[in-house]
């Protein structure tokens, strides 16, 4: 079956540290992958996307992401989170164009929280 | 550039009313356009996607329906409204061929009272 997991519900993280939230996914085909973000009360911005080619790749707003195959993992990064950066992240696969194909599977989402 | 709007922002409806959302996108032509529901700590489910005017897919039995009157004219409807209608509902959007990814409107607060 086609899902996408994301083990983290809630992470908190300090001003300036790190920042690593999970996403693995099962899909029977080329994935094609993404991160949005959501705060209180908004739509989901999309974030980066990954498609092929380099599996490092670089989003909006610092943020990264790094596709690894072998682990069917698509984890989201940014070097030093700011307190704007609170907010919920959904990770998200898809698999092409054309009818429910071009659906895309969401993660339940991880709420970032940031301590000044 | 492409933009998608939501209206209303929020609405507050009593059980047994009917039920109006409307999305327009602008900016792209023959878009894909999807409605999901979003419940808290659900996560998004999926509602109904159309991939041209007057096609309509429905992902779950439910108590709501969709139309797409117009090319860039997506509409979610009740006519009765339930309790568990109440979420925030998010119309979103994806272009043609070779392009993956969707775009989401602001979205509308719906509670059911």
């Amino acid at each position: 079956a086609q899902s996408v997991t994301q083990p983290d519900i809630h992470i908190t993280v300090s001003e300036g540290a790190s920042l690593e939230l999970r996403c693995n996914y099962s899909y029977g085909a080329t994935p094609y992958l993404f991160w949005y973000v959501q705060s209180p009360g908004q739509g989901l911005q999309l974030l980066l996307k990954y498609f092929s080619g380099d599996t490092l790749v670089q989003g909006i707003k610092g943020f990264e992401a790094e596709f690894k195959r072998s682990q069917s993992s698509f984890n989201l990064r940014k070097p030093s989170v700011h307190w704007s950066d609170a907010a919920e992240y959904f990770c998200a696969v898809g698999g092409g164009y054309g009818g429910s194909q071009g659906n895309l599977i969401f993660g339940k989402g991880t709420k970032l929280s940031v301590k000044p | 550039s492409q933009t998608i709007h939501q209206w209303p922002a929020t609405l507050v409806q009593p059980v047994g009313s009917p039920l109006s959302l409307e999305c327009t996108v602008e900016g792209t032509s023959n878009p894909n356009l999807y409605w999901y529901r979003q419940a808290a700590g659900r996560g998004l489910q999926l509602l109904f996607y159309s991939v041209g005017i007057g096609q309509i897919s429905s992902e779950v039995p439910q108590n709501l329906s969709a139309s797409r009157p117009q090319d860039r004219q997506f509409i979610l409807s009740s006519k009765k409204l339930l309790l568990s209608d109440s979420g925030f509902y998010l119309c979103a959007w994806r272009g043609g061929l070779g392009y993956y990814e969707q775009y989401f409107g602001p979205g509308t607060r719906l509670t059911v009272t």
